[in-house]
């Protein structure tokens, strides 16, 4: 089966560095994406690792490890907007269908 | 539309009714997922669509849940003789390559 696990909440102090781990159990496995939720509204995409290595986009960063089935999204400088839920999510490929399949979230609680 | 498009934005139905909601993709979308999302919870996952592929019905909870995707474009999932526990945001989401772009879903109270 396809399985993804990631802490269910993360608290942290404005202006410090958080990490979200996410860990992956799947067969035909393309890459890691990470979606942001805020209350209220729909998840957006927020980066994707095909490859082994950090991705930076200013102040996220998304890490994937291929070997390790592990990968991480890494937030700089919190700011209290960055309150939200932020959900792993994994592009496998089934019977010849590519299939996005996505974990149950992290809450991330941003203290001022 | 530039986005995807769910309607409608909220229903309130009685207990017992059946519901359609719809889910319009970005054009050109040739996967369709439609999630479930209970307050404060993570994505509960219900149907995939792929093409002309069949598709995946492996989340539906129970067979009072259907859908349908007519020409690989527009995508109804209809809720037979609602439950209470059915009141929950019905999220639409589709996808050509690696990133899935979501509707703003459907609230569903069931009264």
């Amino acid at each position: 089966g396809q399985s993804l696990e990631q802490p269910s909440e993360v608290t942290a102090v404005e202006g410090a560095i958080v990490q979200i781990n996410c860990t992956y159990q799947t067969s035909g496995f393309y890459g890691l994406s990470w979606y942001q939720q805020h209350d209220g509204g729909a998840p957006t995409f927020l980066s994707y690792n095909a490859l082994d290595g950090l991705e930076e986009t200013g102040r996220f960063s998304s890490f994937l490890s291929r070997s390790d089935s592990y990968g991480y999204l890494l937030l700089q400088e919190l700011q209290m907007k960055d309150s939200a839920s932020y959900f792993c999510a994994v592009k496998v490929s089934l019977n010849r269908d590519d299939k996005i399949i996505f974990g149950k979230g992290t809450r991330l609680h941003i203290l001022p | 539309g530039a986005g995807v498009s769910q309607s409608p934005s909220n229903k309130v139905t009685e207990k017992g009714k059946d519901v359609e909601l719809r889910c319009d993709p970005i054009s050109g979308h040739t996967a369709l997922y439609w999630y479930r999302q209970s307050l404060g919870q993570g994505l509960e996952f219900l149907i995939y669509f792929q093409g002309n592929s069949a598709p995946d019905k492996s989340g539906l909870p129970s067979d009072r849940f259907s859908a349908e995707r007519t020409g690989g474009s527009v995508s109804t999932l209809t809720i037979q003789r609602t439950q209470q526990e059915d009141s929950a945001v019905y999220l639409c989401a589709s996808s050509l390559r690696t990133e899935a772009f979501f509707g703003q879903g459907t609230r569903l109270t069931v009264v």
